[in-house]
């Protein structure tokens, strides 16, 4: 059984903080993994794709991957009340299987003021 | 350049009735995907459509089954309603080939 694990949280933060998100998932031969941002009650929100192992920053948001530790991460440096969400882990279902995505159930995150 | 579309926004059932659920993709999108999101997990992979052909299915019942038309819009169909078929139903498109998913507003299927 294919999996992508995330922490459920919530993930407290202080705002103006810097918001951890750890993810791992299974499939080694998944090759592109996404972070989407889900307010409640709305569909998820693409915040970043990130395809080869290292960092890419995008704004106040950093993905990290390790392909070799399966383990995908994303920072939110200084954290607002409106990144308050749950952040949701994609990764797509391995070699051959382009435009199908494997979620985690999710990260929720809650900025504090 | 236009959005992922999705009718209807919500949508009450009772058990055993059937439910045909409406999407449009993205300006320059060829492929629709279809996720099931229950409440507190994270959305479900149900089947892609490319080329008016499902595309590969996750696991999922036959009961739930799909349609693409030559303007790449695509419906859901889902029959013989569970209780737990209750959940939001997310269309999402892309470019043939591509990993990247933009969703639509989602239907909200409540089945009583």
């Amino acid at each position: 059984q294919k999996e992508v694990e995330q922490n459920s949280g919530p993930l407290s933060v202080p705002e103006g903080a810097i918001a951890s998100l750890n993810c791992t998932y299974s499939d080694r031969g998944s090759q592109s993994f996404f972070w989407y941002r889900q307010y409640s009650g709305k569909s998820p929100e693409l915040i970043m794709s990130i395809y080869s192992n290292g960092d890419k920053e995008d704004g106040r948001f950093t993905a990290q991957l390790n392909k070799a530790s399966q383990y995908v991460s994303l920072l939110i440096r200084d954290s607002q009340p409106s990144d308050s969400a749950t952040y949701l882990c994609a990764v797509n279902m391995g070699t051959d299987s382009w435009g199908k995505l494997q979620f985690g159930a999710g990260t929720q995150v809650v900025v504090t003021p | 350049e236009t959005g992922v579309t999705q009718s209807p926004t919500h949508l009450i059932k009772t058990r055993g009735q059937q439910v045909t659920l409406r999407c449009s993709s993205q300006s320059g999108h060829n492929t629709v995907s279809w996720y099931q999101q229950a409440l507190g997990q994270g959305p479900q992979f149900i089947f892609q459509y490319y080329r008016e052909e499902e595309n590969g299915r996750g696991n999922f019942p036959p009961r739930f089954s799909g349609l693409q038309f030559p303007n790449y819009s695509s419906e859901l169909n889902v029959n013989a309603l569970e209780l737990d078929d209750s959940a939001l139903y997310l269309c999402a498109s892309s470019r043939e080939g591509t990993d990247t998913q933009y969703f639509g507003p989602g239907t909200r299927l409540t089945v009583l």
